[in-house]
């Protein structure tokens, strides 16, 4: 059975910084791409960042680019978003996501772990 | 890349069937034929549903079944059931560099 199981959300000041994890379970994690989607509160989803299997190929949304870095390691079966420079528009629910580039569809995700940027 | 557009809002009463539409622009919906859609119960995570416009995950119910016209997208739920009441979203590919525009979600109410 496929998991994806968030963490490291929390309540951050704007400006400040925030690493989020994802443990992958039930599949072969270094044969995916992943992604991280997000929902802002009461709002609709939004495609944040992607990486590609074995982490050459990175994407981004225009809005985080400069400030969130996505990363992986195959060993640990685990997915990272570094998120710096949080401004009050980044508060969402953070999905991590099985990602399946061949048929453009993302198939599995996590519960999501909440960030709230306020001061 | 804006979000697809989905009504706020369908309702149906048990047995009935419901239709929830998904519009987009010809650099997505009407490009690619890679949309999907999402079940979302509260506090859980999102459920794929459809794929690639009309294929069925396995173990998803076929009482839900989806389309592509154009621009427009469409997912129908037959046999309306009190379990099917939950936000929808459809999803579709946009290219690599953006790969995934969402919609604005669907709010499915069983009456």
């Amino acid at each position: 059975e496929v998991q994806l199981v968030e963490s490291g959300g929390g309540l951050v000041q704007p400006g400040g910084s925030l690493r989020l994890s994802c443990a992958a379970s039930g599949f072969s994690f270094s044969d995916d791409w992943m992604s991280w989607v997000r929902q802002a509160p009461g709002k609709g989803l939004e495609w944040v960042a992607r990486i590609k299997q074995d982490g050459s190929a990175k994407y981004y949304v225009d809005s985080v680019k400069g400030r969130f870095t996505i990363s992986r390691d195959n060993a640990e079966n685990s997915l990272y978003l570094q998120m710096n420079s949080l401004r009050a528009e980044d508060t969402a629910v953070y999905f991590c996501a099985r990602d399946l580039a061949v048929s453009g569809t993302i198939d599995f995700w996590g519960q999501g772990t909440l960030v709230t940027v306020s001061s | 890349q804006s979000a697809l557009t989905q009504p706020a809002s369908v309702s149906g009463s048990p047995g009935q069937s419901i239709t929830i539409s998904c519009t987009g622009t010809g650099s997505d919906v009407g490009t690619y034929n890679l949309v999907s859609w999402y079940q979302q119960h509260p506090g859980k995570a999102l459920k794929l549903m459809i794929y690639e416009v009309n294929q069925r995950p396995s173990g998803v119910s076929n009482r839900f079944s989806g389309s592509k016209s154009g621009n427009m997208a469409s997912l129908t739920i037959s046999g309306l059931q009190a379990e099917d009441e939950a936000d929808y979203y459809c999803c579709s590919y946009a290219g690599s560099i953006i790969p995934y525009v969402f919609g604005t979600g669907t709010k499915v109410t069983v009456l």
